[in-house]
Formats: C-alpha cells, structure tokens, sequence
C-alpha cells in the first residue's frame, strides 16, 4: 500500500521560492501507470490542482500556476519534488500531495498535507 | 479551465439521504466519464469516496453512490450518519489533461 508523506518549509518570505517534498513508501515510485501529483487548499477554501509529474519527468501543469511552477522527480530517493517560484501572501495553503493511477483524474492516496505560510 | 459548480452547503437528518451536485458543461461533464467526489472531514485530507462517475472506491459504504445526467454529475448518501459531516468536492479531469475541482459543499447532519 502506497503512502505519501509531504515536507519542507512551513514559513516561506514574500518573492521566494516555495520548495516541498512529497516521499513516497510503500512502493516505487517508478510504478508504471502512476502519477505523483500536488494538490493545494487555501485556508477555509477549496481544493485546486497544481500538476502531475510522471517518473519519466513529462509534466502537466494548472494552467493558471504553469509560470510559476516546476515538477521533478528523484527515483533514487523515492520522491517527488514541487517548487513555486515568487510567491505572494495568496500562495498560503496547506499542500498535499497525491497519485492518481493511470492519470483517469482520480487521487488515491493523499498524504497528510503540509501548510506553507508566506509571510516576512 | 472550466469551472465545476458545487450547492455551498446541504443538510439532512441521520437516516434521510442528500444529494450533491456538481454542475458543469456540455463540454465537459456533460461528454467525459471522468468525474470523482472526495471527502473532507475538519483538519483532514480528502478521502476518495467514488471515481469515474460512479465506481467505490473498496471500504467505502455502499450507502455512497454516484451517478451523472446530462452536465450535473450526483453524490447521493443515503441512510445519513453523523460520521458523514464533512466537506465533498467532485474533480473532473479535462480532455486538455488538467484537473478542476468543484467549490466545495459542506454537509451537516442535524
């Protein structure tokens, strides 16, 4: 059974780079078919996809964060890995990341998700 | 991206079944099977509770069930219990390989 666990920095400063790991156990992340993806839900609000990144690097990003967003994968590590790029105080949200098997736009299983702050 | 619209908020009493809809467009509910509902109780990460329009997820209860007509695709629970107040969001994956998800509908249990 495939668990996620998110980490990285729970404070990031205004114009930063926002810089999260999602480590995947129980599995490779190699897996063929799966795709590790993050997810994000700004306080009291609803859910908004960021991307998908498969093991082979290829991307697919939310259009409306593409600019600002960067995927990559580590198989030697078994993680997966999400950078934001000049982030503002609308950045602040709690950040899960997730699979989806097959890319049929259905996500399971979550991790625990992870909040960022940005704030000076 | 197309927007999916979800009812704020809906309630019922345990025993009574309520139905959430997520409504979009021909172009994408209405013509793509790809449609998930996620469950979200307070302080908690979402929980896959039907993929595909219609398919449980295996130890989620039967008393969850999905369906779609036209551009509204439906979560109905049935024999409501106090355990299922949370907040349920339906996604759609997009013939463009994105992802939009609902706004979100808070169920209370009164």
């Amino acid at each position: 059974q495939v668990q996620l666990q998110e980490s990285g920095p729970g404070l990031v400063k205004p114009s930063q780079t926002l810089s999260l790991t999602c480590t995947v156990s129980g599995g490779s992340i190699s897996i063929g078919g799966y795709y590790w993806t993050w997810i994000r839900q700004h306080p009291g609000k609803g859910l908004e996809w960021i991307g998908y990144i498969y093991y082979t690097g290829n991307t697919y990003y939310n259009p409306s964060l593409k600019s600002r967003v960067t995927m990559s994968v580590d198989t030697s590590k078994n993680q997966f890995s999400l950078k934001l790029s000049s982030v503002t105080a609308a950045d602040t949200a709690v950040y899960y990341c997730a699979t989806d098997r097959g890319l049929r736009g259905w996500f399971d299983p979550w991790g625990q998700g992870t909040l960022v702050t940005v704030s000076s | 991206q197309s927007a999916l619209t979800q009812p704020p908020s809906v309630s019922g009493s345990p025993g009574q079944s309520v139905t959430i809809s997520c409504t979009g467009t021909s172009s994408d509910v209405g013509s793509n099977d790809r449609v998930s509902w996620y469950q979200q109780p307070p302080g908690t990460a979402p929980k896959l509770m039907i993929f595909e329009v219609s398919n449980r997820p295996s130890g989620v209860p039967d008393r969850f069930s999905g369906s779609k007509s036209g551009n509204t695709a439906s979560l109905t629970i049935s024999g409501l219990q106090a355990e299922d107040e949370a907040d349920y969001y339906c996604s759609l994956y997009t013939s463009s390989s994105t992802l939009v998800f609902g706004g979100g509908t808070k169920l209370t249990v009164l």
